[in-house]
């Protein structure tokens, strides 16, 4: 029983490096979603995804692409790593509308 | 748009003590309304939810009423714990149309002295 599984936990980028944050969930959730957390202001939504081949943007999704290819992944690209995008970034999935998420443990990343 | 009010933090608590924290929220229509907590170093984990308007959503002694005339979600505990000390966010999704969106509060630091 995983859950929802992230990869990496810590990542260092230097300004202007691509990378790709991973997001795996083994619950069959419909949909997943990309959010941000930093100090001071709570949890802001990048990208989501209601199902395989459909993903929507969010709050925040300047500098960030996401796929769907399957209903089980779901990663998140940082095109240009920019300093704005230091953060924490957790990965959500859940069943229904009215049920709640399940989120990864998040990745801490730091762009220099 | 639809937003979330928390109280400010932090908390700093005694043991047994009897907690509030206060939420408040902006919607259009009718939200779920939701408590996340995060332990140190970890991901969000739900507390307790409410769908509609005068549900009450418990769990680990913990509970919120969903109150649509003062649009709040207030989460209380009688007696809390060293163990319950976390972040604490109140959320809310609302509606088909907006996806999968949750819209959470800021969060409050709870610290519990023993």
């Amino acid at each position: 029983n995983a859950g929802v599984t992230q990869t990496p936990k810590f990542q260092v980028l230097k300004t202007g490096q691509s990378m790709t944050l991973q997001c795996a969930q083994d619950m069959n959730h419909e949909y997943m979603s990309w959010y941000r957390q930093d100090p001071g202001m709570g949890l802001r939504l990048i990208h989501y995804s209601v199902g395989a081949g459909i993903t929507d943007q969010g709050e925040v999704p300047n500098g960030y692409n996401v796929s769907r290819s399957t209903t089980e992944d779901f990663p998140l690209r940082l095109l240009s790593a920019a300093p704005s995008q230091t953060s924490v970034y957790f990965c959500a999935s859940r069943t229904t509308l009215f049920s709640g998420y399940t989120f990864g443990s998040g990745t801490r990343l730091t762009v220099v | 748009g639809n937003s979330v009010t928390q109280m400010e933090g932090p908390v700093t608590l005694s043991e047994e003590a009897f907690l509030t924290i206060n939420c408040t929220y902006t919607a259009t229509g009718y939200p779920s309304l939701f408590w996340y907590v995060q332990y140190p170093g970890e991901g969000l984990q739900l507390l307790l939810k409410a769908t509609k308007a005068d549900d009450k959503g418990s769990n680990k002694g913990f509970e919120a009423t969903y109150r649509k005339e003062t649009t709040s979600f207030h989460l209380e505990k009688g007696s809390v714990q060293v163990s319950d000390s976390a972040v604490y966010f109140c959320a809310l999704s609302e509606g088909e149309t907006s996806g999968s969106r949750l819209t959470f509060g800021e969060g409050t630091q709870l610290t519990v002295n023993p």
